[in-house]
């Protein structure tokens, strides 16, 4: 069985500053490892997702992910918040025949002037 | 746009009513998930079809059941509706294939008074 924790489950950081949203995960095989924003009243969106290749991944408005198999973690970074970055980020996992694809509870990030 | 359709956007309803909540897929997909969405109970996944058929159960009540029609659309129902039950429903689309992105629709609100 598969799970996600992202610790955290608010985090806030001044505008500028580096944002870590962290997220480990638990899997009995190898998993493929997503990042979604959602945005107020919204849907959730792919910010970046990893499958196999090149740990390091980067996705949309600045965001990038680091999978480490040694850590089961995938957290999420991007060097400098901004304003519009204020959203519920969400971490999930899903095996590689495509089941079960499983959510982590949820960090809200709040970015301060 | 996702390509993810949901109807209705907004719904409220009485306790001890039953509604239907649709979601058409993305065009191909034939993964459809159903997520419920509550303040006090985050992202809860419901239940997963594919192709027609139930591929996967969370926590679904028993009051709620769900189906995928031949054209591929979905529909949620909910009877016997409870406070507890306002929530926001999402819908989401996967295409077929390990490592795919899974797809929201952007939901349906649903108020329960």
């Amino acid at each position: 069985a598969q799970s996600v924790t992202q610790l955290g489950s608010h985090v806030s950081v001044s505008e500028g500053a580096l944002v870590l949203l962290r997220c480990n995960y638990s899997s009995s095989v190898p998993p493929y490892l997503f990042w979604y924003v959602q945005y107020p009243n919204q849907g959730l969106q792919l910010l970046l997702k990893y499958t196999t290749g090149a740990t390091l991944v980067k996705g949309i408005n600045g965001f990038e992910a680091e999978f480490k198999k040694s850590e089961t973690s995938f957290h999420l970074t991007k060097p400098s918040a901004h304003m519009s970055d204020a959203a519920e980020y969400f971490c999930a996992v899903t095996p590689a025949n495509g089941q079960n694809f499983v959510f982590g509870p949820g960090t809200r990030l709040s970015v301060l002037p | 746009d996702s390509g993810v359709t949901q109807t209705p956007k907004h719904l409220i309803t009485a306790t001890g009513q039953r509604v239907t909540l649709r979601c058409s897929p993305r065009s191909g997909d034939l993964s459809v998930y159903w997520y419920q969405q509550s303040l006090d109970q985050g992202l809860q996944f419901l239940i997963q079809y594919y192709n027609g058929e139930e591929r996967a159960k969370g926590n679904i009540l028993e009051r709620f059941s769900a189906q995928q029609f031949p054209d591929l659309h979905s529909e949620l129902n909910l009877s016997s509706l409870e406070l507890g039950d306002s929530a926001l429903y999402f819908c989401a689309s996967r295409p077929t294939g390990a490592g795919n992105t899974i797809y929201f629709g952007e939901g349906s609100w649903l108020t329960v008074v």
